[in-house]
């Protein structure tokens, strides 16, 4: 079974600036199986990215996602107010759905 | 608009039983995988059933195996799921989800589901 780690736990950043976010996995996964979700408060999780780069429809292009193998980053570009959230990766290897345990990123 | 609306969470006894139901609107309910996700408090989403868009192929994560069941009706755009058994550590939001490939794209708002005596 694939395990997603993801780092930091949390990132403290300021409106403006840029937020890099890794999601690892224990061994080597497609590309095209890998996803990164927002969530906030009391809100679903929202697809944010899937295939590793391809952005969800309506995401904002400051937002991109990258990586191969085992490392896999997503990157906000110049931090809006409401970019402050939970962000979880996630891996699809037939037939189980596995999430990482999340990066927060919050308001320094 | 596409939408998915949980009902049926509750506060249930362990040991006992409770089934969940998602309303789809919105979207070819027929052409896609459903699933249900479940979130703890304060924890990241767990994946725990899926149902293929014909309901020919079901799946369960390892945590759920024997004691949910995941089903839909096509013919009424619904989704369910049947737990038995529960336990304390079911004790989650539950959300059903669309899959697009192997990403959920769509959500609904969730319902909670607490299991305690």
């Amino acid at each position: 079974e694939i395990v997603l780690t993801q780092s930091p736990g949390t990132l403290s950043l300021s409106p403006g600036e840029r937020a890099s976010l890794s999601c690892r996995a224990s061994q080597s996964v497609t590309s095209t199986y890998l996803a990164w979700y927002q969530q906030k408060p009391g809100q679903a999780p929202r697809l944010l990215i899937y295939g590793a780069s391809s952005r969800a429809t309506g995401v904002p292009d400051r937002f991109s996602g990258s990586g191969s193998g085992t490392d896999f980053t997503l990157t906000i570009n110049r931090l809006e107010p409401e970019d402050f959230a939970v962000y979880y990766c996630q891996h699809y290897s037939s037939p189980i759905f596995t999430f990482g345990p999340g990066t927060k990123v919050d308001i320094k | 608009q596409v939408q998915l609306v949980e009902s049926g969470g509750g506060v249930v006894q362990p040991g006992r039983s409770l089934t969940l139901s998602c309303a789809a609107s919105g979207f070819a309910f027929s052409s896609y995988g459903m699933h249900w996700v479940r979130q703890a408090p304060g924890k990241g989403p767990e994946w725990v059933a899926a149902v293929w868009y014909d309901g020919s192929d079901k799946y369960y994560a390892d945590s759920v195996q024997g004691r949910f069941t995941v089903s839909r009706d096509n013919s009424k755009n619904t989704l369910s799921v049947q737990m038995i058994s529960l336990r304390a550590e079911d004790t989650a939001v539950y959300y059903c989800a669309r899959s697009v490939g192997s990403a959920f794209d769509i959500w609904g708002q969730g319902t909670m589901v607490t299991v305690s005596s």
